[in-house]
C-alpha cells in the first residue's frame, strides 16, 4: 500500500550546521513530492517540491533530493537557524489519484540549538 | 489576501454534541480538503471537494460530514462527537490549474471531546 515514512523522529543540530531530514516512500507511482514545515500551533507550511522527472531542486537555503531507485527523499537545510526548529513532513502524490491526494509521513522534529 | 482561515481555533465538546468547523479560502481555489492530525501521526484526509457542490470521502471519513455550498467555504460537521475525534483539524486548498500542486493549509482547529 501507500506509505511515506521517516527514518528519524527527532534531529538535533547546532545553529549554523547543515541539516538533513530523510524520508522513504513506497509508492513507485508517485510523481510529486512536497516538504512541509510545521511550527507549534500552526498549520503545515510549504517549503519546496519536486517532481519525479527531477532528482534535485534548490530553494533558498533548502535543497530536496529525490532518489527514485531506492524511493528516498531528503531535505537539506543549509546553515540551520533556530527559526528552523519545527516538525518537517514529507508528502507524496500518487499519479493515480485524480484529486491529488497527499500522503503524509509521520514527521521529523528538528531542534536547533543556539 | 488572508489565504486559508479556520474557525473556531479551539473547541471543547461533550460526547454526543454536534458542531461545525468552517474553512474559508480567498484564493479562488477549486480543491479543498479536511485533515485531522493526531499525536505521533501525520495528517490523514477526512473528506475533500473538487469544486462547489461536490464532496467525496477521504481516508478516515466515518463520523464526519462535509458541505461545499460556496466555492470559498468548506464545512466539516460532527453530528455526534466521540472522544476518538479529539484531534487537530486542518483545512487546505489547492488551485486546480496552477503551476504547482501544493496544498495551502489553514492554522488548524484544536478539538477536545470529553
Amino acid at each position: 500500500g501507500e506509505s511515506v515514512g521517516l527514518h528519524l523522529p527527532t534531529l538535533s543540530v547546532q545553529e549554523g550546521d547543515n541539516s538533513i531530514i530523510n524520508c522513504a516512500y513506497s509508492n513507485s507511482a508517485s510523481d510529486y513530492f512536497i516538504w512541509y514545515k510545521q511550527e507549534s500551533g500552526k498549520g503545515p507550511q510549504f517549503i519546496i517540491d519536486i517532481r519525479s522527472n527531477m532528482d534535485k531542486r534548490q530553494g533558498q537555503r533548502v535543497t530536496v533530493l529525490l532518489n527514485k531507485t531506492v524511493k528516498h527523499l531528503s531535505l537539506q537545510i543549509a546553515a540551520t537557524q533556530p527559526g528552523d526548529s519545527a516538525v518537517y513532513f514529507c508528502a507524496e502524490i500518487p499519479m493515480n489519484t485524480g484529486f491529488q491526494k497527499l500522503v503524509f509521513g509521520t514527521g521529523t522534529r528538528l531542534l536547533v540549538s543556539p | 489576501n488572508a489565504g486559508v482561515t479556520q474557525t473556531p481555533k479551539f473547541r471543547v465538546l461533550k460526547t454526543g454534541q454536534s458542531m461545525t468547523l468552517l474553512c474559508a479560502q480567498d484564493m479562488n481555489h477549486e480543491y479543498m480538503y479536511w485533515y485531522r492530525q493526531d499525536p505521533g501521526m501525520g495528517l490523514r484526509l477526512i473528506h475533500y471537494s473538487v469544486g462547489e457542490g461536490t464532496t467525496a470521502k477521504g481516508e478516515v471519513p466515518d463520523g464526519y460530514n462535509v458541505s461545499r455550498l460556496k466555492k470559498q467555504n468548506f464545512l466539516l460537521g460532527l453530528e455526534s462527537a466521540a472522544p476518538s475525534q479529539t484531534s487537530v483539524y486542518f483545512c487546505a486548498s489547492r488551485d486546480s490549474g496552477g503551476a504547482t500542486d501544493t496544498q495551502y493549509f489553514g492554522p488548524g482547529t484544536r478539538l477536545t471531546v470529553l
